[in-house]
């Protein structure tokens, strides 16, 4: 159980489009998805934090207007890379969580997104 | 702010060898913490974590690790490693007080490279 995948698993865009990223938890209902960000042999940065229904919350240094986040169902978050540049290259990678009845509520990872902008 | 390091970048082990794979953290109290390991094509896959309690903790695929609050570390361990542990291994914090509805602050990760 507790599965998360992310589509595309791969995509190369040309600068200057933009580019979606679908988050989906296969088997639970996720009220929180956190989306992260990983340059090459780097840590993973978290972006954003949305919970199902409402606005996003970014982090500091993360333009909400370029990467767009829509976590419009219990089971999907969307990412969107707005007029992608050659520096939004990197791989994202989301995480979702579930509200229960623990204290604390373990993050379950999908596979990444690997995103290349020419 | 919380900060996490893992000093170590590579490590190189012979298979059948231990590991300790080493994690400091810096948080204002006792934070969550996790370990994940990341393989190539794959999610980030939980190893163990530590929220309360015994403060030596065992996860999955033979890993333990050891909470220290002295020296704010925790240490990633096996006894004898096989070739399929080659990975990246990350460590991770988590804040008490968000119940989970904060995101993890990571490690930069070490790179785990295992010789026949």
């Amino acid at each position: 159980g507790a599965v998360v995948s992310q589509h595309p698993s791969w995509v190369i865009c040309k600068s200057g489009t933009s580019v979606k990223i679908e988050c989906r938890s296969l088997d639970f209902q996720a009220t929180t998805m956190f989306w992260y960000r990983q340059f090459p042999k780097q840590s993973l940065m978290l972006m954003a934090t949305s919970n199902e229904g409402s606005k996003a919350t970014y982090e500091q240094g993360v333009e909400k207007d370029k990467f767009l986040i829509n976590h419009a169902s219990l089971t999907l978050s969307t990412l969107t890379v707005t007029s992608a540049h050659p520096e939004d290259s990197s791989f994202y990678i989301c995480s979702a969580s579930t509200y229960g009845d623990r204290a604390y509520n373990e993050q379950f990872f999908g596979p990444g997104t690997r995103l290349t902008v020419l | 702010a919380q900060s996490v390091t893992q000093p170590d970048i590579h490590i190189t082990v012979s298979e059948g060898a231990s590991l300790e794979l080493r994690c400091n953290y810096s948080y204002g109290a006792t934070p969550y913490l996790f370990w994940y390991v990341q393989s190539p094509g794959q999610g980030l896959q939980l190893l163990l974590k530590y929220f309360s309690g015994d403060t030596l903790v065992q996860g999955i695929k033979g890993f333990e690790a050891e909470f220290k609050r002295s020296q704010s570390s925790f240490n990633l361990r096996k006894p004898s490693v096989h070739w399929s542990d080659a990975a990246e291994y990350f460590c991770a914090v988590g804040s008490p007080s968000g119940g989970g509805a904060d995101g993890l602050t990571f490690g930069k990760g070490t790179h785990l490279i295992i010789q026949p």
